[in-house]
C-alpha cells in the first residue's frame, strides 16, 4: 500500500529566507509524486510532479522539488519565501496498477506554511 | 484554461436530509473522484470513477454516499441520509491520465445541522 508523511504541521520561515516542506512517502513500485497548494476556502492547486527523470523538478511560483529514492523524500523548496506563499502544502504519491485503470493519489496531512514579514 | 467546477459552493442542511453535490470535470478527462476535507485538515479519498463505474471507494464511501455520470457531463456525489459528522468541504477532482496531475474543483462546503 501507498503511503505519505509530512513530519510537519507547521512550518515557520522568515520573508526572504530559503524555506523546505518536508514529503516522504512509500509505495512499492516507482512513485508517481506531487504537490498542491491550498489557500484558504479553496481548491488544491497543482505545483509540481515527478513521474521520471531529471530529480529536481520546478514548478509554480519558483517552486522546486527533489525526487532522492534512496531516502524515499521528495521534499519541496524555495530560495526565497513569500508572505503570499503562505498556505497548506499536499504532498500526494501514487502508483498506476499493473492493469492500468486506478490511479488513486495518496495525500499527505498538509503542512502549513507559514511565511512572517 | 480549462476548470473543475463544482455546485452549490455552500450547501446548508438538515441532518437526515439527502443532498447532491455537483462536479462538473475537465471534459477530456478520463478519472473522476470525490475527496472530503474536514476544517482545512487531511484531504480524505472518498470514492475513484472511471469508464462509467467506481474503480475504488474508502471505508468512508459507505452506502448513504452515491455517486453518478449521468449525462456525461455531470459528476454528482449523493449523500441519502446525512449526519453530522458529513459536514466537511467536499472536492471533486479530474484527471486525464496517470502521468499528469488531478485538476480539482473550488469545493462544495457542506454543513449538516
Amino acid at each position: 500500500a501507498q503511503s505519505v508523511a509530512q513530519p510537519e504541521d507547521q512550518v515557520n520561515v522568515a520573508e526572504g529566507n530559503p524555506l523546505t516542506v518536508k514529503c516522504t512517502y512509500s509505495v512499492s513500485g516507482n512513485p508517481y509524486l506531487f504537490w498542491y497548494v491550498q489557500y484558504p476556502n479553496r481548491g488544491l492547486q497543482f505545483l509540481l510532479k515527478y513521474i521520471t527523470g531529471d530529480n529536481l523538478v520546478k514548478g509554480s511560483y519558483g517552486f522546486e522539488a527533489e525526487f532522492n529514492k534512496s531516502q524515499t523524500s521528495f521534499h519541496l523548496k524555495k530560495p526565497s519565501a513569500l508572505v503570499s506563499d503562505s498556505a497548506l502544502y499536499f504532498c500526494a504519491v501514487t502508483e498506476p496498477h499493473a492493469s492500468g485503470g486506478s490511479y488513486i493519489p495518496t495525500f499527505g496531512r498538509g503542512t502549513s506554511l507559514i511565511v512572517h514579514p | 484554461e480549462p476548470e473543475v467546477t463544482q455546485t452549490p459552493s455552500h450547501q446548508v442542511t438538515q441532518m437526515g436530509q439527502e443532498v447532491i453535490l455537483r462536479c462538473v470535470p475537465i471534459s477530456n478527462h478520463l478519472y473522476f473522484y470525490w475527496y472530503r476535507q474536514i476544517l482545512g485538515q487531511k484531504v480524505e479519498f472518498l470514492v475513484s470513477f472511471y469508464n462509467n463505474e467506481i474503480s475504488e471507494k474508502s471505508e468512508i464511501f459507505d452506502d448513504q454516499f452515491s455517486v453518478e455520470r449521468p449525462d456525461g457531463s455531470n459528476f454528482t456525489l449523493k449523500i441519502r441520509s446525512t449526519k453530522l459528522e458529513d459536514s466537511a468541504m467536499y472536492f471533486c477532482a479530474s484527471l486525464r491520465d496517470s502521468y499528469n496531475e488531478q485538476f480539482f474543483g473550488p469545493g462544495t462546503r457542506l454543513t449538516v445541522l
